[in-house]
């Protein structure tokens, strides 16, 4: 069963203080990975997608990475606007199949 | 481009009444997906259409249904509603052929009472 996991759980972070995030996933084919960012009482927005390994996508102060079994979010320099939960799906290959498997995701705060 | 709108935005219902929610996807997008996302749960996936026509199923219960119209926009029924039915329902659109970005709309809050 295709599996997502998100470390951690929550991050603390001072204005300015870099840090990454975890997404780590088990599927038997990767067709491509998210990240989405969401607000309290909002849906997801979308921020990127990978699609293989060694791929890399910024924006902002956000860059993702991607490797065969994990993929990172790094936070550079975060502005208090950056808290948000960060949710981590992957797509896998199967025909006629494009549900979204998300990750529990990280809630990142950042204080000013 | 507009985005994507659900409605109502939030709902308040009682144990064993049932609920339509609506979904109006991106204009040009053919497939609209639906999520439901609970502290507990997290997002989960509850199905698909494309072109009128369920093309995915999660694992829920057959009290959730679905239907989609010739111009794309979606509804989402929940019938005999429990109290476990209560959580936010998000609704994604996507264009066909890929990249299979997944765009959501704002949710649907329902509380079942």
């Amino acid at each position: 069963e295709d599996q997502v996991t998100q470390s951690p759980e929550a991050l603390r972070l001072q204005e300015g203080e870099s840090s990454s995030l975890n997404c780590s996933y088990t599927v038997s084919g990767l067709r491509g990975l998210f990240w989405y960012r969401q607000d309290p009482g909002k849906g997801p927005e979308f921020l990127f997608t990978l699609y293989s390994a060694g791929e890399e996508k910024e924006k902002e102060r956000l860059k993702a990475t991607l490797t065969k079994k994990e993929s990172f979010l790094h936070i550079t320099a975060p502005k208090p606007e950056d808290s948000a939960t960060y949710l981590c799906a992957v797509q896998v290959i199967s025909s006629n199949d494009y549900k979204l498997s998300f990750g529990a995701g990280t809630t990142v705060t950042v204080r000013a | 481009k507009a985005g994507v709108t659900q409605t109502p935005r939030y709902l308040i219902k009682t144990r064993g009444q049932q609920v339509t929610l609506s979904c109006s996807p991106i204009s040009g997008h053919r497939s609209v997906s639906w999520y439901q996302q609970t502290p507990g749960q997290g997002l989960q996936f509850l199905f698909e259409y494309f072109s009128e026509t369920q093309r995915n199923k999660g694992n829920f219960p057959g009290r959730f249904s679905g239907r989609q119209f010739s111009n794309s926009r979606s509804e989402m029924n929940v019938s005999t509603l429990e109290l476990g039915d209560s959580a936010l329902y998000l609704c994604a659109s996507s264009s066909e052929g890929g990249p299979y970005e997944q765009y959501f709309g704002p949710g649907t809050r329902l509380t079942v009472t």
